[in-house]
């Protein structure tokens, strides 16, 4: 079965500083694609980053970037310079691309992250 | 491009009454996605369209649900016969390159039946 791990329900963090959510997958394939969602309270879901499995570098956007172990299928989130509207629940999901036949994204259960000022 | 709309934002029915959710996506994206969000959890996904054509559904997705897309478009959810486990957050995503390059989200409908 392919599924994702979000091990810490909640988190908080004291704005400007540095904090990391954790991810673990599970999944046969070699060939997927990871990404952390952001819900706000009450918005909808955006995307914050993308990483390719067969990419070895790991993604960043800005303030947000990756730790992507593909041997240990983890693919944590580190938010830098911690800000008061990252406050949201944090979804881990991927998705499987074999033989170009799309698999559907499966998400963890979240990580609700507050950020303190 | 003002995203994807999805309406009604809340729904409150009695159980056994028939309901019908609505979005519209980003114009110009031909792959619109399903997924239900029930309290303390991820979203799960319940279809997929690429045009007018349903091309997947979840085992999640019982006969009272069917899903269309006419012309396309819109694409609306109906639930028949509601039962007080459709309770959840139904979330609406499209997106113009496929899910491997990540989904556009509407801010989804609430549904609770009581």
């Amino acid at each position: 079965a392919q599924t994702v791990t979000q091990s810490q329900p909640e988190m908080s963090v004291q704005e400007a500083e540095t904090v990391t959510l954790s991810c673990t997958y599970d999944t046969s394939e070699n060939n997927y694609y990871l990404f952390w969602y952001k819900q706000p309270p009450s918005r909808q879901m955006i995307l914050v980053i993308r990483q390719e499995a067969y990419k070895q570098q790991n993604a960043t956007e800005n303030r947000f970037s990756v730790n992507f172990q593909k041997a240990a299928k983890s693919f944590s989130l580190k938010i830098s310079d911690s800000q008061l509207g990252d406050t949201a629940m944090y979804f881990c999901a991927f998705i499987t691309n074999y033989g170009g036949s799309q698999g559907n994204l499966i998400f963890g259960k979240g990580t609700k992250l507050s950020v303190k000022p | 491009d003002t995203g994807v709309s999805q309406n009604p934002r809340h729904k409150i029915t009695k159980r056994g009454q028939n309901v019908t959710f609505r979005c519209d996506p980003i114009s110009e994206h031909n792959r619109l996605y399903w997924y239900r969000q029930t309290l303390g959890q991820g979203p799960e996904f319940l279809t997929y369209f690429q045009n007018e054509a349903q091309l997947e559904k979840s085992r999640l997705l019982s006969d009272r649900f069917s899903a269309e897309r006419p012309k396309g478009s819109f694409s609306t959810l109906e639930i028949q016969r509601t039962e007080q486990g459709d309770s959840a957050m139904y979330l609406c995503a499209s997106s113009a390159r496929g899910a491997l390059y990540g989904y556009t989200f509407g801010s989804g409908t609430r549904l609770t039946v009581v």
